[in-house]
């Protein structure tokens, strides 16, 4: 079964231009859950997709975005990208919404540099 | 709002010696807490959960709600555990915070 796939693994920007991400998800999975890794914030929670539908956001400003497509697959957006933007944005996906039982697996992330 | 807290960064052990990860949870509730692992080049991966009260690969984790902490422990280090370790937590608003994540490095 093919793992979590994240596109593209590397992204430069500059400040105020605007960049998708996408993530495709374990087959099967319908949660897809999106977070930032940075080194001084460490990893934080940017938003959970389920069924096309946002269940879950963290504290990010309105510049993060993300749906989901009918087959799971999501993306994420940033808009006016900022210098404090760049980190690894990691994409999870499980079966169902995010509970204890439900296991995340994680992609390999997408490297986010903006300049 | 919930906080995860691990404070050692760094952890140096040798091989055959036990080890512990400290990681100590802020949540009034009763969260569902979990390690992550992250070796070298390789995906953030579940190491286990503390509803599971599994053993994985020689590690356990107790939860202590008195003491708010689950703490990782493996009783004889072996080289393969050098890794990054995360603890997180998960409340009722279904998110997981992560803690900081110590590094583990077993010495030889």
């Amino acid at each position: 079964k093919a793992g979590v796939t994240q596109t593209p693994r590397y992204l430069i920007k500059t400040r105020g231009q605007q960049v998708t991400l996408s993530c495709s998800p374990i087959s099967g999975h319908r949660s897809v859950s999106w977070y930032q890794q940075t080194p001084g914030q460490g990893l934080q929670f940017l938003f959970e997709y389920f069924s096309e539908t946002q269940r879950n956001k963290g504290n990010f400003p309105g510049r993060f975005s993300g749906r989901q497509f009918s087959n799971s697959r999501s993306e994420m957006n940033v808009s006016t990208l900022e210098l404090g933007d760049s980190a690894l944005y990691l994409c999870a996906s499980s079966l169902a919404p995010l509970a204890g039982s439900n296991e995340q697996f994680f992609g390999p992330g997408t490297r986010l540099t903006v300049l | 709002a919930q906080r995860v807290t691990q404070p050692e960064k760094l952890l140096s052990v040798f091989k055959g010696a036990p080890v512990e990860l400290k990681c100590n949870y802020s949540y009034s509730g009763s969260p569902e807490l979990f390690w992550y692992v992250q070796y070298s080049r390789q995906r953030l991966q579940l190491l286990l959960r503390h509803i599971s009260r599994e053993s994985i690969k020689g590690f356990t984790a107790d939860l202590n709600k008195g003491e708010t902490s689950f703490h990782l422990k493996k009783p004889f280090a072996q080289e393969e555990d050098s890794a990054m370790y995360y603890c997180a937590s998960q409340g009722s608003a279904r998110q997981l915070t992560f803690g900081s994540g110590t590094q583990l490095t077993v010495l030889p």
